[in-house]
């Protein structure tokens, strides 16, 4: 059982470009979550998914996008990379009013 | 801002010692959980409480809620040097479909 699958796990991109993070569980949730975490920050939802078709922002959505592909995958798109989206992201999943299963992390670089 | 907001942010005790970690909330809630993160990985879970529920144990951990002062703790028993990690208190904001808010973490050192 996988769980929760990110990829990639480390990204070097150049300001300007663009770059889809990937998500995957195999647990059936309708909850999908992505987070960004800074040093001494905690972690701070950019967007989620209740349930397959629907999206809403979270505390920190500008300059991403997502897509809820089907009930497994629920990407993040990055159209422009800047230097302050340099950051770890994590996705998660749950059942909804249920515990959150993690990713293990994609850690992004703005250069 | 975040949701929760975690006291103290940093905590070093030795082992054997209990350690008590508190978070606060804003909004209604359906319940609240407890993560763990060892450095730079991912987080696990530990616990989580109902809005209806006022305490509950899980080995070593106890975890009580105060929905009157939107406040919640978390209490390490007996630690250890393995317990040295970041922990995370999350709120799962009502009416707001599953909505999972963390606060900014407490880290916490035990020494051997």
């Amino acid at each position: 059982n996988a769980g929760v699958t990110q990829t990639p796990k480390f990204q070097v991109l150049k300001t300007g470009q663009s770059m889809t993070l990937q998500c995957a569980q195999d647990m059936n949730h309708n909850s999908m979550y992505w987070y960004r975490q800074d040093p001494g920050m905690g972690l701070r939802l950019i967007y989620y998914s209740a349930s397959e078709g629907t999206t809403d922002k979270g505390e920190v959505p500008n300059g991403y996008n997502v897509s809820r592909l089907n009930k497994r995958e629920f990407s993040l798109r990055l159209e422009s990379a800047a230097p302050s989206q340099t950051s770890v992201y994590f996705c998660a999943s749950s059942a909804g009013q249920g515990r959150a299963f993690f990713g293990q992390g994609t850690r992004l670089t703005v250069v | 801002s975040q949701q929760g907001e975690e006291d103290p942010q940093a905590l070093s005790i030795q082992e054997g010692e209990n350690a008590t970690m508190n978070c606060s909330y804003k909004t209604s809630i359906n319940n609240l959980q407890w993560y763990r993160q060892n450095s730079g990985r991912g987080l696990v879970h530990l616990i989580l409480i109902r809005s209806n529920e006022r305490e509950k144990h899980s080995g070593r951990l106890r975890v009580t809620l105060d929905t009157s002062k939107k406040s919640s703790s978390l209490l390490i028993t007996a630690s250890r040097a393995a317990d040295t990690a970041s922990y995370f208190c999350a709120t799962d904001e009502s009416n707001q479909g599953g909505k999972l808010i963390f606060g900014q973490g407490t880290e916490l050192s035990v020494k051997p």
